[in-house]
């Protein structure tokens, strides 16, 4: 089973930022917070990832609390080509851990 | 060219048949896998390669036998095919020499498989 709550959907005007939450109260210490989508027939396409620390790459920004209980996925100028389901995935650090996909979050992007 | 490739896009077949689906990657990665997603759109992972070693292996019926002949390939033999086997199948390769520090994982476009 995922290890990580997301509310189901969200609307988010075109150009505003994304903020989409996630909550993973049972994260262990080696445990990494992995972000996916899925844009509508696609395969799922990598996102960000982190430990502790906050990441950003050219796609978004990754914010984890101090407690590591819950982060933020943040797409900062938001496109219509951005409308998919968002997984947020708690993953461990062995090479036999799994991407456990839950139910994710719909964004809809909107004119 | 594709990163990760899978033939054929679209299998249609009948109960009880066999049928393969390949998948393909030019990433260079050390490791890959085959996703199933149902109808409820749930993904859940089947199996995963490490430098050909099967190192992954859910709950899935001895129906299913992934055969990896290189790091480059993994393919999906499924025997006896039954309507719940309807699904689209996902590929996806990753370089896991950072093990899950960096377990960047790129997909396929999918193979669409309805069973009749």
């Amino acid at each position: 089973d995922a290890k990580t709550t997301q509310p189901p959907s969200m609307d988010c005007a075109e150009g505003r930022a994304a903020n989409l939450p996630c909550n993973h109260s049972t994260i262990s210490g080696n445990e990494y917070v992995y972000w996916y989508r899925q844009i509508h027939s696609q395969g799922p396409q990598y996102i960000i990832h982190g430990l502790k620390n906050n990441e950003t790459n050219e796609m978004a920004s990754l914010i984890i609390t101090e407690d590591r209980k819950s982060s933020t996925l943040i797409l900062p100028h938001a496109t219509l080509r951005d409308t998919a389901v968002y997984y947020c995935i708690v993953r461990g650090s062995y090479n036999t851990d799994k991407l456990i996909f839950g139910t994710g979050t719909r964004l809809q992007v909107f004119p | 060219d594709t990163a990760v490739s899978q033939t054929p896009k679209y299998l249609v077949t009948q109960m009880g048949n066999d049928k393969s689906i390949k998948c393909e990657q030019n990433l260079g990665h050390d490791t890959m896998y085959w996703y199933k997603q149902d109808s409820k759109k749930f993904l859940k992972i089947m199996f995963s390669y490490n430098n050909k070693e099967l190192i992954i292996n859910e709950t899935v019926p001895n129906r299913f036998s992934p055969k990896s002949p290189d790091k480059a390939h993994l393919n999906l033999h499924i025997n006896s095919l039954e309507l719940g086997d309807s699904a689209v199948y996902f590929c996806a390769s990753s370089q896991l020499t950072s093990g899950g520090a960096k377990d960047i994982q790129y997909f396929g476009a999918g193979t669409r498989l309805s069973v009749l």
